[in-house]
């Protein structure tokens, strides 16, 4: 146990509907991310909250949506997505420095999403 | 670009010794992590190295070389339970951390 959750685990769903990702930590950190991990590819940062205030949109689609609303919950709304975007999908949170640095990140076991 | 490349994936006996390595090309450089990645779980935090040198932790030690953009993850006495991915990470100068592949590391008896 890393101290974030995720749910649900799996999902599957086809190309019209609209599901949400949650995550919640319990570390009392002050930034939460959302990653998207493909088979034999680096983890693609997608969107960063740090104290509620999105900071990164790293060219993600509109069909994502992210929505922070405390410092503890992140959620990824997904809506019209692409068999293309099955993967695993990792929400991670860490403690940002003062100084504006990134310590170590924890992550969720991620939300394995299957589009057909 | 920004760049971290490392092997796809290595094979290894069990009690030996194995390296993985990494090297790197960013836009400045605060820190290097590799994380551990067993298959279907989170990635989980092994070492993070922001000066030159080697840093052991028990059976695992991680080198820097930030001259040479390069690092390595030794792992000794390997057991079964190592079998995993091995991710690095390094935080650029803009604080972003940018991801290696992973290293698929299988272990045979």
């Amino acid at each position: 146990e890393t101290g974030v959750t995720q749910t649900p685990r799996h999902l599957v769903m086809g190309m019209t509907n609209k599901k949400s990702l949650k995550c919640e930590q319990h570390l009392g950190h002050n930034a939460m991310y959302w990653y998207k991990q493909s088979a034999k590819k680096p983890l693609e940062l997608m969107f960063v909250y740090n104290f509620k205030e999105q900071t990164e949109n790293n060219s993600v689609p509109s069909r994502f949506s992210p929505e922070c609303p405390n410092s503890s919950h992140l959620f990824l709304h997904l809506h019209t997505l692409q068999p293309e975007d099955s993967a695993l999908y990792l929400c991670a949170s860490s403690q940002t420095g003062t100084s504006g640095g990134y310590n170590e990140q924890f992550f969720g076991p991620g939300t394995r999403l299957t589009v057909l | 670009g920004q760049n971290i490349d490392q092997p796809t994936e290595m094979t290894a006996t069990e009690g030996a010794i194995v390296q993985i390595n990494c090297t790197y090309q960013t836009s400045g450089f605060n820190g290097l992590f590799w994380y551990q990645q067993h298959a279907g779980e989170a990635p989980t935090f092994l070492s993070y190295n922001v000066l030159d040198g080697l840093e052991e932790k028990g059976r695992f030690s991680s080198f820097l070389s930030r001259s040479k953009g390069y690092s390595y993850l030794l792992l000794k006495e390997l057991q079964m339970k190592d079998s995993a991915s091995y991710l690095c990470a390094v935080t650029d100068s803009n604080y972003q951390l940018i991801w290696g592949a992973g290293t698929k590391l299988i272990i045979k008896p």
